[in-house]
């Protein structure tokens, strides 16, 4: 079985574009997280879609948001880009999201 | 969801015995104690859940005394390949979903 997949792996942008990234869960799989590792903050839950609708958020701003589509792929945007949003983006998915959870490689952006 | 305290940085040889221990005071009665694993520039790995007592799979052991406040992640006869960095994360899936909350996490060293 395929795992995660991750697409691009590695994104270049400037101050002020916005940015969309793409996660392709196992299949079967109908929960999709996004995560936000920097080294200062280390591992941080964005949001989770499950069945097309957002289930869980976290404590990011509106710049971040993302969707689900009916075959559980997800995307995520983040408009505006600051210099602080240069991270590695990590997508994880789940059966349900009541279980394991499975990583993508990520997606490493860099905001210059 | 309960927080974790872990050690930040533990070193061991190759062929020892390496156990990583977390505290959870404030674990709810419904919450489950799960450990991942990841390397550098990839996402995190599922290694082992458990609720009481012992959980053991072909990679690692945890036990879990009976006042459920602190784990321990047993890793058996370590290899240069176990360098990474490990998590403990403790909440319920029930009411979350696929949210999952990560501490600063253990980083271990395993040395020839």
């Amino acid at each position: 079985k395929a795992g995660v997949t991750q697409t691009p792996r590695y994104l270049i942008k400037t101050r002020g574009q916005q940015v969309t990234l793409s996660c392709s869960p196992i299949s079967g799989h109908r929960s999709v997280s996004w995560y936000q590792q920097t080294p200062g903050q280390g591992l941080q839950f964005l949001f989770e879609y499950f069945s097309e609708t957002q289930r869980n958020k976290g404590n990011f701003p509106g710049r971040f948001s993302g969707r689900q589509f009916s075959n559980s792929r997800s995307e995520m945007n983040v408009s505006t880009l600051e210099l602080g949003d240069s991270a590695l983006y990590l997508c994880a998915s789940s059966l349900t999201g009541h279980n394991e959870q499975f990583f993508g490689p990520g997606t490493r952006l860099t905001v210059l | 969801l309960a927080k974790t305290t872990q050690p930040i940085s533990m070193d061991s040889y190759e062929g020892q015995e390496v156990n990583i221990t977390c505290s959870h005071n404030n674990i709810a009665t419904n919450d489950y104690i799960t450990w991942y694993q990841q390397f550098p520039s990839q996402g995190p790995r599922f290694i082992i859940q458990g609720y009481k007592t012992k959980v053991t799979n072909e990679v690692a052991s945890l036990f879990i005394p009976a006042d459920r406040k602190s784990s321990t992640l047993s890793l058996p006869r370590v290899s240069l390949s176990d360098t990474a960095v490990y998590y403990c994360l403790v909440g319920t899936g029930d009411n979350q979903g696929g949210k999952l909350i990560f501490g600063q996490g253990t980083e271990l060293s395993v040395k020839p």
